[in-house]
């Protein structure tokens, strides 16, 4: 079956502590995309990739980073300079008629 | 500026009745259009599209909806709710030409017995 996988589905992060969440799509798609989304709140984009070896700012990109190194593969480091990283974070990849597929999300909590 | 504008935060109906969630957008050009459904906990998953042609789309789980260019609107409809239909609801826009999608903040539907 297609679809995008993320894993962790739950991930606990101590303080000054870096954590990498993992997202890995078999649609062949080129675009793909990190949201975060906090309680009550909408879409918030962090970083966009849409092709191999290349990469975009979203809104909130500080504190985070990127590589897409493969088509498959684009994962997300959330790094101890993000204050606030307790959130649930979605990857999605896209077709190109801009329709995205989301995975099923990784919920990180700050210790 | 493009952007993506649901005016009800949340919406309760009772199971049975009809249902229309608001979605209102500015882009310059024909846009891309969608409605995404997420219940508690998961991921997006995608409704339903307009991309062109025929302006009353229709969705999986028996919704639709329908664009007006003149309102600059691509609304949501059901026809009579079910419990399962209780989640949030994303409007989103997306275009041509490298274009990224902007997603609205969202409404939450409430489904009451």
């Amino acid at each position: 079956d297609g679809g995008i996988t993320q894993s962790p589905k739950y991930l606990f992060r101590k303080e000054g502590q870096n954590v990498t969440l993992s997202c890995e799509q078999n649609l062949n798609h080129d675009a793909m995309y990190w949201y975060r989304q906090d309680p009550g709140q909408g879409l918030r984009l962090i970083y966009y990739s849409q092709i191999v070896n290349d990469f975009q700012k979203g809104d909130i990109a500080e504190g985070y980073s990127v590589s897409r190194e493969k088509k498959e593969s684009f994962p997300l480091t959330v790094t101890s300079a993000q204050k606030n990283p307790t959130a649930f974070y979605l990857c999605a990849s896209e077709t190109s008629y801009n329709e995205q597929f989301f995975g099923p999300g990784t919920r990180l909590t700050v210790l | 500026a493009q952007s993506v504008t649901q005016p009800d935060i949340h919406i309760t109906v009772s199971e049975g009745a009809s249902l229309e969630l608001r979605c209102n957008y500015s882009y310059g050009a024909t846009p891309y259009l969608f409605w995404y459904v997420q219940s508690p906990g998961q991921g997006l998953q995608l409704l339903l599209k307009y991309f062109s042609g025929d302006t009353l789309v229709q969705g999986i789980k028996g919704f639709e909806a329908e664009f007006k260019r003149s309102q600059s609107s691509f609304n949501l409809r059901k026809p009579s709710v079910h419990w399962s239909d209780a989640a949030e609801y994303f409007c989103a826009v997306a275009g041509t030409g490298g274009f990224k999608t902007i997603f609205g903040a969202g409404t939450r539907l409430f489904v009451k017995a």
